[in-house]
Protein backbone atom coordinates (compact mmCIF):
# COMPACT_ATOMS: atom_id res chain seq x y z
CA UNK A 1 0.00 0.00 0.00
CA UNK A 2 1.32 3.65 -0.68
CA UNK A 3 2.35 5.66 1.92
CA UNK A 4 3.58 8.93 2.83
CA UNK A 5 7.51 8.57 4.12
CA UNK A 6 8.78 11.47 5.94
CA UNK A 7 12.80 11.99 6.31
CA UNK A 8 14.94 12.44 9.09
CA UNK A 9 12.91 10.66 11.42
CA UNK A 10 14.83 12.59 14.44
CA UNK A 11 16.35 15.90 13.64
CA UNK A 12 18.56 18.19 16.16
CA UNK A 13 19.62 21.07 15.45
CA UNK A 14 21.55 23.72 17.46
CA UNK A 15 19.39 27.38 17.28
CA UNK A 16 19.22 29.90 14.35
CA UNK A 17 20.53 26.97 12.09
CA UNK A 18 18.25 26.31 8.95
CA UNK A 19 16.67 22.85 8.71
CA UNK A 20 14.83 21.16 5.95
CA UNK A 21 12.26 18.37 6.78
CA UNK A 22 11.31 16.46 3.26
CA UNK A 23 8.68 14.44 2.71
CA UNK A 24 7.63 11.83 0.00
CA UNK A 25 3.97 11.85 -0.71
CA UNK A 26 1.48 9.13 -2.42
CA UNK A 27 2.36 9.38 -5.96
CA UNK A 28 -1.11 10.61 -7.53
CA UNK A 29 -1.84 12.72 -4.87
CA UNK A 30 -2.33 16.68 -5.27
CA UNK A 31 -2.62 18.54 -2.55
CA UNK A 32 0.22 18.42 0.52
CA UNK A 33 0.05 19.66 3.88
CA UNK A 34 2.63 20.42 6.89
CA UNK A 35 0.95 20.01 10.43
CA UNK A 36 3.29 20.34 13.65
CA UNK A 37 2.74 18.85 17.26
CA UNK A 38 4.91 20.69 20.13
CA UNK A 39 5.32 17.92 22.56
CA UNK A 40 2.12 17.01 24.91
CA UNK A 41 -0.16 19.35 22.88
CA UNK A 42 -2.70 19.06 19.86
CA UNK A 43 -1.79 18.62 16.05
CA UNK A 44 -1.41 22.36 14.41
CA UNK A 45 -1.81 22.82 11.12
CA UNK A 46 0.75 24.60 9.55
CA UNK A 47 0.15 25.25 5.49
CA UNK A 48 -1.29 23.26 3.03
CA UNK A 49 0.35 23.34 -0.67
CA UNK A 50 -2.14 23.07 -4.33
CA UNK A 51 -0.49 23.06 -7.89
CA UNK A 52 3.08 24.51 -7.00
CA UNK A 53 1.62 27.41 -4.32
CA UNK A 54 0.95 27.58 -1.04
CA UNK A 55 -3.21 27.25 -0.57
CA UNK A 56 -4.02 28.12 2.85
CA UNK A 57 -1.37 29.29 5.77
CA UNK A 58 -2.27 29.50 9.49
CA UNK A 59 -0.40 31.74 12.18
CA UNK A 60 2.10 29.48 12.58
CA UNK A 61 3.55 29.89 9.35
CA UNK A 62 5.95 32.94 9.81
CA UNK A 63 8.39 34.39 7.66
CA UNK A 64 10.67 31.71 9.08
CA UNK A 65 9.03 29.11 7.20
CA UNK A 66 8.89 28.00 3.13
CA UNK A 67 7.69 24.84 1.35
CA UNK A 68 8.64 23.73 -1.87
CA UNK A 69 8.27 21.03 -4.07
CA UNK A 70 11.52 21.03 -5.83
CA UNK A 71 10.68 18.01 -7.88
CA UNK A 72 8.13 15.78 -8.84
CA UNK A 73 8.26 13.67 -5.52
CA UNK A 74 9.66 15.91 -3.02
CA UNK A 75 7.80 18.15 -0.69
CA UNK A 76 9.89 20.16 1.94
CA UNK A 77 9.77 22.30 4.59
CA UNK A 78 12.32 24.50 5.33
CA UNK A 79 12.76 26.62 8.79
CA UNK A 80 15.45 29.20 8.26
CA UNK A 81 16.21 30.47 11.67
CA UNK A 82 15.26 28.11 13.93
CA UNK A 83 14.23 28.96 17.56
CA UNK A 84 13.60 26.35 21.00
CA UNK A 85 10.10 27.19 20.63
CA UNK A 86 9.93 25.08 16.77
CA UNK A 87 10.84 22.05 18.44
CA UNK A 88 7.93 19.72 17.87
CA UNK A 89 6.80 16.69 15.78
CA UNK A 90 6.69 17.75 12.45
CA UNK A 91 4.08 15.80 10.20
CA UNK A 92 3.44 15.74 6.28
CA UNK A 93 0.34 14.61 4.53
CA UNK A 94 -0.95 14.63 1.22
CA UNK A 95 -4.71 13.55 -0.53
CA UNK A 96 -5.58 13.32 -3.59
CA UNK A 97 -8.20 15.28 -3.97
CA UNK A 98 -11.44 14.34 -5.02
CA UNK A 99 -13.58 16.17 -2.44
CA UNK A 100 -15.44 13.01 -1.35
CA UNK A 101 -13.11 11.34 0.20
CA UNK A 102 -11.03 14.16 1.84
CA UNK A 103 -8.73 11.90 3.80
CA UNK A 104 -5.01 12.52 4.31
CA UNK A 105 -2.68 10.37 4.64
CA UNK A 106 0.17 11.21 6.77
CA UNK A 107 3.98 10.33 7.21
CA UNK A 108 5.48 9.31 10.37
CA UNK A 109 6.45 12.48 11.37
CA UNK A 110 9.96 14.30 11.82
CA UNK A 111 10.93 14.83 15.34
CA UNK A 112 12.37 18.27 15.61
CA UNK A 113 14.90 19.22 18.60
CA UNK A 114 16.14 22.69 18.86
CA UNK A 115 18.85 23.00 21.19
CA UNK B 1 -14.98 29.38 12.65
CA UNK B 2 -14.40 25.38 13.14
CA UNK B 3 -13.43 23.82 16.38
CA UNK B 4 -13.01 20.47 17.74
CA UNK B 5 -13.44 19.91 21.45
CA UNK B 6 -12.35 16.83 23.20
CA UNK B 7 -13.02 17.52 27.03
CA UNK B 8 -11.47 14.77 28.74
CA UNK B 9 -8.39 15.16 29.43
CA UNK B 10 -7.27 12.23 30.42
CA UNK B 11 -9.09 8.98 31.05
CA UNK B 12 -7.54 5.36 32.85
CA UNK B 13 -9.43 2.27 33.00
CA UNK B 14 -9.24 -0.90 34.17
CA UNK B 15 -8.50 -3.44 31.67
CA UNK B 16 -11.68 -5.07 30.02
CA UNK B 17 -13.60 -2.29 30.89
CA UNK B 18 -15.62 -0.06 28.29
CA UNK B 19 -14.74 3.19 28.03
CA UNK B 20 -16.13 6.31 25.42
CA UNK B 21 -14.17 9.47 24.21
CA UNK B 22 -16.07 12.08 23.39
CA UNK B 23 -15.55 14.49 20.77
CA UNK B 24 -17.70 17.56 20.11
CA UNK B 25 -17.30 19.76 17.02
CA UNK B 26 -18.51 23.38 15.61
CA UNK B 27 -18.76 23.97 12.07
CA UNK B 28 -20.59 26.25 9.55
CA UNK B 29 -19.84 23.89 6.68
CA UNK B 30 -22.52 21.64 5.65
CA UNK B 31 -20.50 18.77 4.13
CA UNK B 32 -17.75 17.89 5.97
CA UNK B 33 -15.74 15.06 7.43
CA UNK B 34 -15.04 13.78 11.13
CA UNK B 35 -12.09 11.39 12.03
CA UNK B 36 -10.11 9.26 15.13
CA UNK B 37 -6.70 8.88 15.18
CA UNK B 38 -5.01 6.71 17.90
CA UNK B 39 -1.20 8.47 18.57
CA UNK B 40 0.70 5.82 20.33
CA UNK B 41 4.04 6.25 22.45
CA UNK B 42 6.16 6.33 18.79
CA UNK B 43 4.13 9.51 17.67
CA UNK B 44 2.80 8.01 14.82
CA UNK B 45 -0.81 9.10 13.77
CA UNK B 46 -2.84 6.23 12.90
CA UNK B 47 -6.05 6.39 11.39
CA UNK B 48 -9.23 4.67 12.78
CA UNK B 49 -11.99 6.14 10.86
CA UNK B 50 -13.70 8.83 8.80
CA UNK B 51 -16.87 9.70 8.59
CA UNK B 52 -18.83 12.29 6.13
CA UNK B 53 -21.75 14.53 7.36
CA UNK B 54 -24.44 12.77 5.17
CA UNK B 55 -23.67 9.92 6.79
CA UNK B 56 -25.26 9.12 10.42
CA UNK B 57 -24.89 5.69 11.20
CA UNK B 58 -22.64 4.41 13.49
CA UNK B 59 -19.82 1.99 13.02
CA UNK B 60 -18.58 -1.08 14.30
CA UNK B 61 -14.93 -2.73 14.18
CA UNK B 62 -14.38 -5.34 16.26
CA UNK B 63 -13.69 -3.55 19.87
CA UNK B 64 -14.20 -0.01 18.18
CA UNK B 65 -17.46 1.69 18.28
CA UNK B 66 -18.51 5.39 17.24
CA UNK B 67 -21.73 7.30 17.27
CA UNK B 68 -21.93 10.02 14.89
CA UNK B 69 -24.66 12.37 15.94
CA UNK B 70 -25.49 15.78 13.90
CA UNK B 71 -27.63 16.95 16.27
CA UNK B 72 -25.52 17.42 19.38
CA UNK B 73 -22.77 17.98 17.27
CA UNK B 74 -20.98 14.61 18.55
CA UNK B 75 -18.78 11.69 17.21
CA UNK B 76 -18.05 9.90 20.23
CA UNK B 77 -15.87 6.91 20.35
CA UNK B 78 -16.20 4.02 22.39
CA UNK B 79 -13.96 0.78 23.29
CA UNK B 80 -15.52 -2.12 24.33
CA UNK B 81 -13.42 -4.56 26.56
CA UNK B 82 -9.94 -2.24 26.58
CA UNK B 83 -6.80 -4.25 26.44
CA UNK B 84 -3.41 -2.22 27.55
CA UNK B 85 -2.71 -2.38 23.87
CA UNK B 86 -5.09 0.44 23.23
CA UNK B 87 -3.45 2.88 25.66
CA UNK B 88 -2.63 6.14 23.39
CA UNK B 89 -3.58 9.80 22.77
CA UNK B 90 -6.88 9.62 20.66
CA UNK B 91 -7.26 12.84 18.71
CA UNK B 92 -10.91 13.58 16.99
CA UNK B 93 -10.26 15.75 13.65
CA UNK B 94 -12.98 17.76 12.05
CA UNK B 95 -12.06 18.67 8.07
CA UNK B 96 -14.37 21.03 5.88
CA UNK B 97 -14.27 23.55 2.82
CA UNK B 98 -14.42 25.85 5.96
CA UNK B 99 -11.98 28.40 4.04
CA UNK B 100 -12.32 30.06 0.62
CA UNK B 101 -9.54 28.13 -0.73
CA UNK B 102 -10.97 24.68 -0.01
CA UNK B 103 -8.48 23.32 1.30
CA UNK B 104 -9.85 21.03 3.49
CA UNK B 105 -6.99 20.94 6.14
CA UNK B 106 -7.62 19.50 9.61
CA UNK B 107 -8.81 20.74 12.45
CA UNK B 108 -7.74 18.24 15.76
CA UNK B 109 -9.08 18.57 19.38
CA UNK B 110 -6.53 18.50 22.01
CA UNK B 111 -6.45 14.79 22.36
CA UNK B 112 -7.56 12.25 24.86
CA UNK B 113 -4.77 10.18 26.60
CA UNK B 114 -6.24 6.47 27.48
CA UNK B 115 -4.17 4.41 30.34
CA UNK B 116 -5.46 1.20 30.23
CA UNK B 117 -4.08 -0.37 33.45
CA UNK B 118 -3.52 -4.52 34.12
Amino acid sequence: EPEVTQTPSHQVTQMGQEVILRCVPISNHLYFYWYRQILGQKVEFLVSFYNNEISEKSEIFDDQFSVERPDGSNFTLKIRSTKLEDSAMYFCASRVGLANTNEQYFGPGTRLTVT
Amino acid sequence: AQKVTQAQTEISVVEKEDVTLDCVYETRDTTYYLFWYKQPPSGELVFLIRRNSFDEQNEISGRYSWNFQKSTSSFNFTITASQVVDSAVYFCALSGSGTTSGTYKYIFGTGTRLKVLA
